[in-house]
C-alpha cells in the first residue's frame, strides 16, 4: 500500500473555527491533491500540489487554503469554516506513472 | 465541459453473475482511471489504462478511444465485490484535469 495518512480522520467543529487538514506520504510522489466527496456528486479538486510551494486551485477552492512547504505534506486549511464544508476529505498523490493513491478520507462537520 | 458519466448508477447482482459498468466521457483523454470504494472506506486504483484491455484477477478494464467509452467487468462475482466503482478521465495538461464520474454502486447479494 501506498504510504499515505490523512489527519484527523474525524473532525467536528463549530461554524467560523478555522480548520486544518494534513496529508502526510512516505513516497517521495510529486503530485498532491485535495478532494471532497459529497452525496450526488463525484470526487471534486480543491486544490492540487506539484511540487513544494507549487500549488493550484481547482473546481471548488472557494474558502480554501493549502500549503506544502515539504514533500511530504499537504495541508488542507478552512479558515473559517461553514457548514456547506461539512464534507468527507480525500487526499490523493500521484507520481510519474499517474496513478493515483488516496488516503482514507477525513470526515468533517461543521455546526 | 469536460464531463465524465456512469451507468447504472446502482446495480444490484446475485453471486457469480458477470458485472459490466460503463463509463463515457465527452472529448479526448490521456488516461481513464477505475477506482473502488468501499462501504466507510478508503478509495482504491484499481486500474489506469489509456487503450486496450487490462485484466487483474477477476477484474477487467477495457477502453474505446474512438466511441470515448470505458467498461469495468467483473466476472464471477461475490459479495466482496460490493462497493461503489468510479471512474475518472484524466483530459491531461494541468494535473488538475481529472473529472470524476459519479459512481456506481454495486450490491451482489450471496
Amino acid at each position: 500500500d501506498a504510504g499515505i495518512t490523512q489527519s484527523p480522520r474525524h473532525k467536528v467543529t463549530e461554524t467560523g473555527t478555522p480548520v486544518t487538514l494534513r496529508c502526510h506520504q512516505t513516497e517521495n510522489h510529486r503530485y498532491m491533491y485535495w478532494y471532497r466527496q459529497d452525496p450526488g456528486h463525484g470526487l471534486r479538486l480543491i486544490h492540487y500540489s506539484y511540487g513544494v510551494k507549487d500549488t493550484d486551485k481547482g473546481e471548488v477552492s472557494d474558502g480554501y487554503s493549502v500549503s506544502r512547504s515539504k514533500t511530504e505534506d499537504f495541508l488542507l486549511t478552512l479558515e473559517s469554516a461553514t457548514s456547506s464544508q461539512t464534507s468527507v476529505y480525500f487526499c490523493a498523490i500521484s507520481g510519474n506513472t499517474g496513478e493515483l493513491f488516496f488516503g482514507e478520507g477525513s470526515r468533517l462537520t461543521v455546526l | 465541459k469536460n464531463e465524465v458519466e456512469q451507468s447504472p448508477q446502482n446495480l444490484t447482482a446475485q453471486e457469480g453473475e458477470f458485472i459490466t459498468i460503463n463509463c463515457s466521457y465527452s472529448v479526448g483523454i490521456s488516461a481513464l482511471h477505475w477506482l473502488q470504494q468501499h462501504p466507510g472506506g478508503g478509495i482504491v486504483s484499481l486500474f489506469m489504462l489509456s487503450s486496450g484491455k487490462k485484466k487483474h484477477g477477476r477484474l477487467i478494464a477495457t477502453i474505446n478511444i474512438q466511441e470515448k467509452h470505458s467498461s469495468l467487468h467483473i466476472t464471477a462475482s461475490h459479495p466482496r465485490d460490493s462497493a461503489v466503482y468510479i471512474c475518472a478521465a484524466y483530459y491531461g495538461g494541468s494535473q488538475g484535469n481529472l473529472i470524476f464520474g459519479k459512481g456506481t454502486k454495486l450490491s451482489v447479494k450471496p
